[in-house]
């Protein structure tokens, strides 16, 4: 059973166009979370939610909207795409158990043409 | 400002050539430092967490270490299943959330 997986695995689409990444986890955890990682492999925070409220908003422009239903998913839609945005989008979990640990999928590739 | 540096940015290395990579790091307060391991295509997974200087975690060929500004992953006698990106990331004490602050990686290439 893969523990933190992410729809789709690769996102090609035009400039302007919305679109959204799908993720669901199974190991029971609290907080989920969004990284983009750029061309240079360069992993940097995004969102983190805990128990469904949102923690963490790291200067990202408000064309990126995460959702989260409950706490074992984690959706993040994106208006107006942009050039900019062609990166992997990678979701991640953890608990709150002292360790920390955050666990990550596959990664969504996004491709804006 | 919190930041992660990895030094080298890659490494190619000889099947049973060991070596070492480094993750220095700025932090306002160290909660924990972790290593992660990135195969192309793929999400990091993870590998160590240390949490104070002096601390050492093993695991088969790896074994990392950390003291108050820098932490080191020795590869002993690597193969080349070892080739791969490796990820350093620290946890600020008083951070929300849980937000990791990666560096670069090191990507390790080892040759047969």
């Amino acid at each position: 059973d893969t523990a933190v997986s992410q729809t789709p695995k690769y996102l090609v689409t035009q400039m302007g166009n919305d679109k959204s990444i799908k993720c669901e986890q199974n190991l029971g955890h609290d907080t989920m979370y969004w990284y983009k990682q750029d061309s240079k492999k360069f992993l940097k925070i995004m969102f983190s939610y805990n128990n469904k409220e949102l923690i963490i908003n790291e200067t990202v422009p408000n064309r990126f909207s995460p959702k989260s239903p409950d706490k074992a998913h984690l959706n993040l839609h994106i208006n107006s795409l942009e050039l900019g945005d062609s990166a992997v989008y990678f979701c991640a979990s953890s608990s709150r158990d002292g360790k920390d640990i955050q666990y990550f999928g596959a990664g969504t590739r996004l491709s804006v043409l | 400002e919190d930041q992660v540096t990895q030094s080298p940015e890659a490494l190619r290395l000889q099947e049973g050539e060991s070596s070492s990579l480094n993750c220095s790091y700025t932090v306002s307060g160290l909660r924990g430092l972790f290593w992660y391991r990135q195969d192309p295509g793929k999400g990091p997974e993870f590998l160590f967490t240390l949490y104070s200087a002096g601390e050492e975690k093993e695991k088969e060929r790896l074994k990392a270490t950390l003291t108050k500004k820098e932490s080191f992953l020795h590869i002993t006698a690597p193969k080349p299943e070892d080739s791969a990106t490796y990820l350093c990331a620290v946890q600020a004490l008083y951070n929300q959330g849980g937000k990791l602050i990666f560096g670069q990686g090191t990507e390790l290439s080892v040759k047969p």
